[in-house]
């Protein structure tokens, strides 16, 4: 159990929709990041926050955004789902160079 | 640009023996490198880490290499057991104070009994 947590553990929803996951780090690592594992694309990195702040966006759609709130967990939302936004979301945390990943959202888009 | 590549999408491995899991990084500016596991429907899970200043690292029952001249870095398993079938991925970190990572695409680990 890496510290980090992730709810929900699974999502089905319809195109056009929008959801919102979320992700409370390990106690004490101030910083969030936001990944999309999906078969064809491998790990991708979206987004990083760190005290409450944007530090480093990666490949993140528009239609996508997040935040990190005053207590360090952190959201993802995602809004005008796509039948392609299927996928594994993953958050990690850190305080060092290392990050400890949570179990993970699998999204549904049907 | 940056990429992170590994050179066998699969390995299968006796039990018992040794694995070496290979990975492939163009950028000459990453500083560090990390590898994870990642088991069916789990998240990675951190195994070991190295700096651009070392050129191996130990852990338990795992070691790391890493040879900047080639932009190498392999993972080396010994006597290997069944948990460890999994898949397996290098990343990277391309500057100092980016915490950004790249993975390469991740070498499935299969342990025969």
């Amino acid at each position: 159990d890496s510290g980090v947590t992730q709810t929900p553990k699974h999502l089905i929803t319809a195109t056009g929709q929008r959801v919102t996951l979320r992700c409370s780090p390990r106690s004490g690592d101030l910083s969030v990041y936001w990944y999309q594992q999906s078969l064809d694309q491998g790990l991708q990195f979206l987004i990083q926050y760190y005290n409450g702040e944007e530090r480093a966006k990666g490949n993140i759609l528009e239609r996508f955004s997040a935040q990190q709130f005053p207590d360090l967990h952190s959201e993802l939302n995602l809004s005008s789902l796509e039948l392609g936004d299927s996928a594994l979301y993953f958050c990690a945390s850190s305080l060092g160079p290392e990050q400890f990943f949570g179990p993970g959202t699998r999204l549904t888009v049907l | 640009g940056e990429s992170v590549g590994l050179h066998l999408p699969t390995l299968s491995v006796q039990e018992g023996d040794n694995s070496i899991i290979n990975c492939a990084y163009s950028n000459s500016a990453s500083d560090y490198f990390i590898w994870y596991k990642q088991e069916s429907g789990k998240g990675p899970q951190f195994i070991i880490d190295i700096r651009s200043n070392m050129d191996k690292r130990q852990g338990q029952r795992v070691t790391v290499l890493l040879n900047k001249t080639v932009k190498h870095l392999s993972l080396q398993i010994a006597a290997t057991q069944p948990g460890d079938s999994a898949v397996y991925f290098c990343a990277e970190r391309s500057n100092f104070g980016n915490e950004k990572l790249t993975f390469g695409t991740g070498t499935r680990l299969t342990i025969i009994p």
